[in-house]
């Protein structure tokens, strides 16, 4: 399967912990972003890689929060000292050219206790 | 950021066509839209997108209003496997990213 992949895809943790979520892209994307979705809702934008670089951070996206994308592979979402707002769907997408489509992952559930 | 409205649900029989609408009355002129859709426990699916010419493909047709002010997703008979959370969603191209900024859906129901 060449598609994008998520891991875990389930994640269990209590308040207060940190918790840290990989994404792997199709192997030739070069952009790569994180969104957040919640029961009911649309996904909603968090942040964008181009390669290695991070272009963009939703204002939303609190301090906790840190992403990163060693060698522009794969990425990973970290979480610092969770909160109970925090449980949500996490959704990693990639894509090859600008404005095409991009091609969502499976999406890693957390639930923070 | 500019916003998607669509209707919460709507409800289709097998094999008629289907048409969703989605109002964004504050789409600037760079903005492109995309439908994608979404089934239980899996990510979004690219459906269509387009600029302000009406688009079709394999999966959908996509017309978009003179004023883009509106625009319509248009399955042409509508299956089982259509049934699924259908998203009206403007690409805003924020520091080039063209993050996508997401409604909260239309559910398609698809009835035998």
């Amino acid at each position: 399967d060449t598609g994008v992949s998520q891991n875990p895809r389930h994640k269990i943790t209590k308040r207060g912990q940190n918790v840290t979520f990989r994404c792997d892209p199709i192997s030739e994307h070069n952009r790569l972003y994180w969104y957040r979705q919640t029961l009911g809702q649309g996904p909603e934008f968090l942040t964008y890689f181009q390669n290695e670089a991070q272009l963009e951070k939703s204002r939303l996206l609190s301090d906790r929060f840190s992403a990163e994308r060693p060698k522009g592979s794969f990425s990973t979402l970290e979480i610092q000292r969770t909160e109970q707002g925090d449980s949500a769907m996490y959704l990693c997408a990639s894509s090859l050219v600008q404005l095409n489509e991009q091609f969502f992952g499976p999406g890693t559930r957390l639930t923070v206790l | 950021d500019a916003k998607t409205t669509q209707p919460n649900s709507m409800e289709s029989n097998e094999e008629e066509p289907v048409h969703l609408p989605c109002n964004h009355s504050t789409i600037s002129g760079t903005d492109y839209i995309h439908w994608y859709r979404q089934l239980p426990s899996q990510g979004p699916e690219y459906v269509i997108h387009g600029l302000t010419s009406n688009v079709n493909n394999r999966m959908a047709s996509l017309a978009i209003a003179e004023d883009r002010k509106s625009s319509t997703l248009i399955l042409h008979r509508a299956t089982l496997r259509d049934a699924a959370v259908y998203y009206c969603t403007l690409a805003y191209s924020g520091a080039g990213s063209y993050q996508l900024t997401f409604g909260k859906g239309t559910k398609l129901s698809v009835i035998p």
